[in-house]
């Protein structure tokens, strides 16, 4: 059973907007990752926010945890042709699970 | 640089052969895994190791089996291939609660 459910499922916006990924999960969890992957790639880790951060950046990236609501969301300001990519949450509690993804497709 | 392999990269068989799928990782991470990814299901976890001699059934175990005979390395093996075992494979690997590395996937058409 998947632990992660994203939401939307797929996103399309114009360059320089800002897209917003969601992610809820059902059990306690250690840390929460999301990881990005384009099309016939593997899987690249892009953050990871522990059970007891409450908010994380990395460049134009922005995570918040509220485990009160198991639920996570991504935000990538700014958004450039090259984010076009899925993009995955994964749980940590002992072993990651993933969600299905939310595909992303940001328009020049 | 360290880096996580997998061959073949794609693979044809037949139904009912026994295919093996090659993972090889020189971070000298303890944990590596094996997922499956299809279309609407996400990736879901088959096999899991923590360390040598160590294995561990994931989600979607039936099948499929993986031996850890060293750090480095964590085949999977699909004694008699079945169209439903269709997907692309990838092997990933971590140290501890972190991140995970995957490998570049394998393609695996059974027919």
């Amino acid at each position: 059973s998947q632990q992660g459910e994203e939401d939307p499922q797929a996103l399309s916006i114009q360059e320089g907007e800002n897209a917003t990924m969601n992610c809820s999960y059902k059990t306690s969890i250690n840390n929460l990752q999301w990881y990005r992957q384009n099309s016939g790639r593997g899987l690249v880790h892009l953050i990871l926010i522990r059970s007891n951060e409450r908010e994380k950046h990395s460049g134009r990236l922005r995570v918040t945890l509220d485990t009160s609501k198991k639920s996570s969301s991504l935000l990538i300001t700014a958004s450039r042709a090259a984010d076009t990519a899925s993009y995955f949450c994964a749980t940590d509690g002992g072993k990651l699970i993933f969600g299905q993804g939310t595909e992303l497709s940001v328009k020049p | 640089d360290a880096e996580i392999t997998q061959s073949p990269r794609h693979k044809i068989t037949e139904t009912g052969r026994q295919v093996t799928l090659a993972c090889h990782q020189t971070w000298n991470h303890n944990n590596m895994f094996w997922y499956r990814q299809d279309l609407g299901h996400g990736l879901r976890l088959i096999h899991y190791s923590y360390g040598v001699q160590d294995t561990n059934k994931g989600e979607v175990s039936d099948g499929y089996s993986v031996s850890r005979s060293n750090t480095e390395d964590l085949p999977l093996t699909l004694e008699s291939a079945a169209s439903s075992q269709t997907s692309v494979y990838f092997c990933a690997s971590s140290d501890g609660y972190n991140e995970q590395f995957f490998g570049p996937g394998t393609r695996l058409t059974v027919l």
